[in-house]
């Protein structure tokens, strides 16, 4: 059975730094893109950042360039989301998501979701 | 980037009830459309992908049809564990964009 288990959230003040965990069972992680989207309290959907499986493609969302860096452990079947400079509009639920197939971007598995909140 | 834009932002209906959600794209985007369900406090489940493809497990009762900017989500019959947020989203191109979620109601 595939899971994800998203992890690592929590309250943060402005300009401090977070890291996010996902960690991947019941598939060959190294063979999937992995992605985080976020959704703040209320609103709709926000990709993030997606990371192939051998990390050699990486892409962000221009709201977070620059502060976050998405990163991979295949060998712990685990994904990552180092935040810093966080700002009160990046608090949202973060959830990590598996891409259906390499090449489309859909998301068929995703983690539970984890919260952080940016607020002095 | 590509917006992605549904209709209506709510629908209230009764079990049985037919539904049916919009979602338009700002440009052309073939059939690389998603639909989503989301209910309070999980995460989103994919239902139908390519526009049209029912992900592995989904009931036949929901249906996307569409291609270019105009996509609809059908769900035939309405039932109880619909009750539930619809996101669409375009894998065209990047970064993938999702509509703003229409939320279907209890009547």
């Amino acid at each position: 059975e595939v899971q994800l288990v998203d992890s690592g959230g929590g309250l943060v003040k402005p300009g401090r730094s977070l890291r996010l965990s996902c960690v991947a069972s019941g598939f060959t992680f190294s063979s999937y893109t992995m992605n985080w989207v976020r959704q703040a309290p209320g609103k709709g959907l926000e990709w993030v950042s997606s990371i192939s499986g051998s990390s050699t493609y990486i892409y962000y969302a221009d709201s977070v360039k620059g502060r976050f860096t998405i990163s991979r452990d295949n060998a712990k079947s685990s994904l990552y989301l180092q935040m810093n400079s966080l700002r009160a509009e990046d608090t949202a639920i973060y959830y990590c998501g598996r891409d259906l197939r390499t090449g489309w971007a859909y998301s068929d598995f995703w983690g539970q979701g984890t919260l952080v909140t940016v607020s002095s | 980037d590509i917006q992605m834009t549904q209709s209506p932002s709510s629908v209230s209906a009764s079990v049985g009830d037919r539904v049916t959600i919009t979602c338009r794209a700002s440009q052309g985007i073939g059939s690389w459309l998603a639909w989503y369900q989301q209910k309070p406090g999980k995460a989103p489940k994919l239902l139908i992908y390519g526009a049209s493809t029912l992900e592995s497990g989904v009931p036949s009762r929901f249906t996307g049809s569409g291609s270019g900017t105009d996509f609809t989500l059908t769900i035939s019959s309405l039932q109880p564990e619909d009750f539930a947020t619809y996101f669409c989203q375009q894998a065209n191109s990047s970064p993938r964009t999702f509509g703003q979620g229409t939320k279907v109601e209890i009547k």
